[in-house]
């Protein structure tokens, strides 16, 4: 599986972008690259994914690098809700299921 | 989406005894579940790979014989920890997935806190 790098931790102000980085220098050409957050206390939660082009849903939006080595998370208006870990993770192909397989994330903090 | 329970959501057990958690998923049929621990401050690591109707399958390091699986239908897989020791104390989550219409995701219960005294 191809490994991610993130920052460790990062912090936001209510209300304004948060733009969370992710490295996947080692990304195969059929690999996605997922992004999962969790709350404390609680099972993550799917955020978006994406291959090659960059993709928004109601949460958030993604930018993928041209090379795929990179991609960026972006939550365009943080709420202190938002307040989570964050995993760039890819796929873990096993038998036709996807496993995330997860590193360490990203904390991100929300402040007022 | 597709919801996932676990129950309990925490436990609290001496030492020696059984735990049982179940993860059950609620409005979809899932042939494939895994469990996931996780300890403070630390990321999920997978357990095993729990498929309906076989024996689980087990990631490197840990033990089958303590972390007994069993998938023995589509909504409802077990993971019971037995002879719990104050060591395996920690948050155990479930997942289920990936569905023909959410193909590319897994959908999480919200974990069990087990605490082992």
């Amino acid at each position: 599986d191809a490994k991610t790098t993130q920052p460790t931790s990062m912090d936001c102000a209510e209300g304004r972008a948060a733009n969370l980085p992710c490295n996947h220098s080692t990304i195969s050409g059929n690999e996605y690259v997922y992004w999962y957050r969790q709350i404390h206390s609680q099972g993550p939660q799917y955020i978006i994914h994406g291959l090659k082009n960059n993709e928004t849903n109601e949460m958030a939006s993604l930018i993928i690098t041209e090379d795929r080595k990179s991609s960026t998370l972006i939550l365009p208006h943080a709420t202190l809700r938002d307040t989570a870990v964050y995993y760039c993770i890819v796929k873990k192909q096993w038998g036709g299921s996807y496993i995330p397989t997860f590193g360490r994330g990203t904390s991100l903090i929300v402040h007022p | 989406g597709a919801v996932v329970s676990q129950h309990p959501s925490r436990v609290i057990c001496k030492s020696g005894t059984s735990v049982k958690i179940e993860c059950r998923s609620l409005d979809f049929q899932a042939t494939t579940m895994f469990w996931y621990r996780q300890f403070p401050k630390k990321s999920l690591m997978l357990m095993a790979t729990s498929n309906e109707g076989s024996k689980a399958t087990y990631e490197q390091g840990v033990e089958k014989d303590k972390f007994l699986i069993n998938h023995a239908s589509l909504t409802l897989s077990t993971l019971t920890v037995t002879s719990a020791h104050p060591e395996d104390s920690s948050f155990y989550i479930c997942s289920a997935g990936p569905l023909a219409e959410h193909y590319n995701e897994q959908f999480f219960g919200p974990g069990t806190r087990l605490t082992v005294l």
